[in-house]
């Protein structure tokens, strides 16, 4: 079971809005540390799509974007088109016991 | 070019060792904390260990702590990681990952397998 919490999945239809949730604790997000977001496609590897809560690296879309508010962040995604079907895994760092990095479960996006 | 290339994957059997090796191209590596992330087969990306850029510091998840070792040879531009004991359950795939507001930087990963 993972530290930060996803949805399994989400769907949505071309041109729609979706979100991503990514639940945490006092120990993580609600500790105020960075919450950064990946985009997996099968059989590759993951890429930094939203960075420091909600910064997009060069090259990513404008319809992608992040926030963060208390002990969870939401990735969003507009326009949805067809080539945004993968997986999105959130990522923070928690710093109960030894302290570590953390990722989300995962989420599959699919496109109907 | 900018990359980050794994290798030393392969098939061991349970509680045999293997060191994986990432080499780092087209950056100043010995600037940048690294880390060693896994993804089992079908499964979510899962944070093994990490070290900082002059080696000086390291961190390791529960899962793999006092069997693995990180490592990094910042005249060679390379990072390892050295796995003992090795369990069914490490099986997965391994990426290296720079780390610099985020995992800004991956590899393609390499893959381990654990089995008999």
């Amino acid at each position: 079971q993972s530290v930060l919490t996803q949805p399994p999945s989400v769907s949505g239809a071309p041109g729609q809005r979706v979100t991503i949730s990514c639940t945490g604790s006092s120990s993580n997000i609600g500790a105020g540390y960075d919450v950064h977001w990946y985009q997996q496609f099968p059989g590759t590897a993951p890429t930094l799509l939203i960075y420091t809560n909600n910064n997009r690296p060069s090259g990513v879309p404008d319809r992608f974007s992040g926030s963060k508010s208390g002990t969870s962040a939401s990735l969003a995604i507009t326009g949805l088109q067809a080539e945004d079907e993968a997986d999105y895994y959130c990522q923070s760092y928690d710093s109960s016991l030894s302290g570590s990095w953390v990722f989300g479960g995962g989420t599959k996006l699919t496109v109907l | 070019e900018v990359q980050l290339v794994e290798s030393g994957g392969g098939l061991v059997q349970p509680g045999g060792s293997l060191r994986l090796s990432c080499a780092a191209s087209g950056f100043t590596f010995s600037s940048y904390w690294m880390h060693w992330v896994r993804q089992a087969p079908g499964k979510g990306l899962v944070w093994v260990s990490h070290i900082n850029n002059d080696g000086s510091s390291t961190n390791f998840a529960d899962s793999v702590k006092g069997r693995f070792i990180i490592s990094r040879d910042n005249t060679k531009n390379t990072l390892y990681l050295q796995m003992n004991s090795l369990r069914a359950e490490d099986t997965a795939v391994y990426y290296c990952g720079r780390d610099y507001s985020g995992f800004d930087l991956w590899g393609r990963g390499t893959l381990v397998t654990v089995s008999s």
